[in-house]
């Protein structure tokens, strides 16, 4: 079964500080990957996806994440967290065949920045 | 501006009636799909369609009914049926490719009193 775990339901950092929000995946086919942010009642938007042409994939707002496939993970990291940052992340996996077009979440990690 | 439109971002009924809730995208997008976000439990899929007048079941169809009349648009009935419907609805579209990111509505916040 396709599924996808995050590691960390909240995670809290200062501001300046390194972000890393953990996503691990389950597949026995070559999966496509996405980060997506989501702040308070609004709808997700995409931070950077990995579609296979390089292992590391650079997003918005200096946010980038690397396909390990040895590990099947897909980390995401920002090198110096910012206020604005503090938002819920979500980390989704695509496959083709008969899921064509379908995400699969995980259940996401609330990230809180401290002054 | 292209993008994806839900209405209304606020919404409260009564215990027992129906309710639809509007999504239209003017993004050609063939692919369209509700989701039911619930605090701690992230996304999960209630119906799909990947084309006009085709629909499937996502994870927790049950109590949703959905149309897909328009390429433009895909609303999601909520009924009687669904024992917990108080959630925070959202709407995304696609392109078919299976590495097409999926585009998000605002969302719309149904309250059952």
């Amino acid at each position: 079964a396709q599924s996808v775990t995050q590691l960390g339901s909240h995670v809290s950092v200062s501001e300046g500080a390194l972000v890393l929000l953990r996503c691990n995946y389950s597949s026995s086919v070559p999966p496509y990957l996405f980060w997506y942010v989501q702040y308070p009642n609004q709808g997700l938007q995409l931070l950077l996806k990995y579609t296979s042409a390089a292992t590391l994939v650079k997003g918005i707002n200096g946010f980038e994440a690397e396909f390990k496939k040895s590990e099947t993970s897909f980390h995401l990291t920002k090198p110096s967290a910012h206020m604005s940052d503090a938002a819920e992340y979500f980390c989704a996996v695509s496959y083709g065949g008969s899921t064509l077009g379908r995400l699969y979440f995980g259940r996401g990690t609330q990230l809180t920045v401290w002054p | 501006d292209g993008g994806i439109t839900q209405s209304p971002k606020y919404l409260f009924r009564k215990e027992g009636q129906n309710v639809t809730l509007s999504c239209e995208q003017n993004l050609n997008h063939d692919a369209m799909y509700w989701y039911r976000q619930d605090p701690g439990q992230g996304l999960r899929l209630i119906y799909y369609s990947q084309i006009v007048n085709d629909f499937q079941k996502g994870d927790i169809a049950e109590g949703y009914s959905v149309s897909r009349e328009k390429k433009e648009s895909f609303p999601l009935t909520v009924t009687s049926a669904q024992k917990n419907p108080t959630a925070f609805y959202l709407c995304a579209s696609s392109g078919r490719l299976v590495y097409n990111e999926q585009f998000f509505g605002p969302g719309t916040r149904l309250t059952v009193l």
